[in-house]
């Protein structure tokens, strides 16, 4: 089974940038990587895919190195509001069963 | 938009009667998954459809969980008989296609006493 995992915990102060890292040891080789975000008591959210390289939308940046065992999610001049669970998923490579990150808990400080 | 709605919000039974949870997918959307979460375990797939048919089912717990989707706008996650050790929040997710970014609804929170 392919280990999805990430930081357990991060603080930053606003206005600063942050990168959240997801190491996936083995995933499928023609699938995307997709971060997200949870809110408590809500569903993830989606905020950014990616395949390989580099990613931008109006809300994050995705990187992703040549050999897909990891990904970054960097969020630009974070805000209180941007305090939250931020996820990975993957398919795992053979399978391609989606799984999960562990998840990483972002605390926001003004 | 309406997005990914589950019914109900939040259900408390005691244990062996059965539960159902219920999903409506955004319209058009042709995947279809559900998850578990939980504290110890995080965010777990149970299965997934692709129009209407189950795909992949490893991650059902054991046979006490059974999904079904009867049409593109309905699927079900049924569990009988319920035990304690199935409370947890269950989220029910949709996409355009397989591999497309995943909507999910509020969950489901489940308590068995």
């Amino acid at each position: 089974l392919a280990k999805t995992t990430q930081p357990i915990s991060m603080d930053s102060y606003e206005g600063q940038e942050v990168n959240i890292t997801c190491s996936h040891n083995n995933i499928a080789t023609n699938d995307y990587i997709t971060w997200y975000q949870q809110f408590p008591s809500q569903g993830p959210r989606f905020i950014i895919q990616g395949y390989k390289t580099k990613v931008t939308n109006e809300v994050a940046s995705l990187f992703i190195p040549a050999d897909r065992k990891s990904s970054t999610l960097s969020l630009p001049r974070v805000s209180l509001s941007d305090t939250a669970v931020y996820y990975c998923l993957v398919a795992e490579g053979g399978t391609y069963k989606y799984i999960f990150g562990t998840g990483t808990r972002l605390k926001v400080l003004a | 938009d309406a997005g990914v709605i589950q019914s109900p919000r939040h259900e408390v039974t005691e244990m062996g009667q059965e539960v159902t949870l219920r999903c409506k997918p955004i319209s058009g959307h042709n995947s279809l998954f559900w998850y578990r979460q939980t504290m110890m375990r995080g965010l777990e797939l149970l299965i997934y459809f692709n129009n209407n048919v189950p795909i992949d089912d490893s991650g059902m717990p054991e046979d006490r969980f059974s999904a079904k989707m009867p049409n593109a706008s309905f699927s079900t996650l049924k569990i009988q008989p319920s035990e304690p050790r199935d409370s947890a929040v269950y989220f029910c997710a949709s996409s355009l296609i397989e591999g497309q970014p995943q909507h999910f609804g509020d969950g489901t929170r489940l308590s068995i006493l």
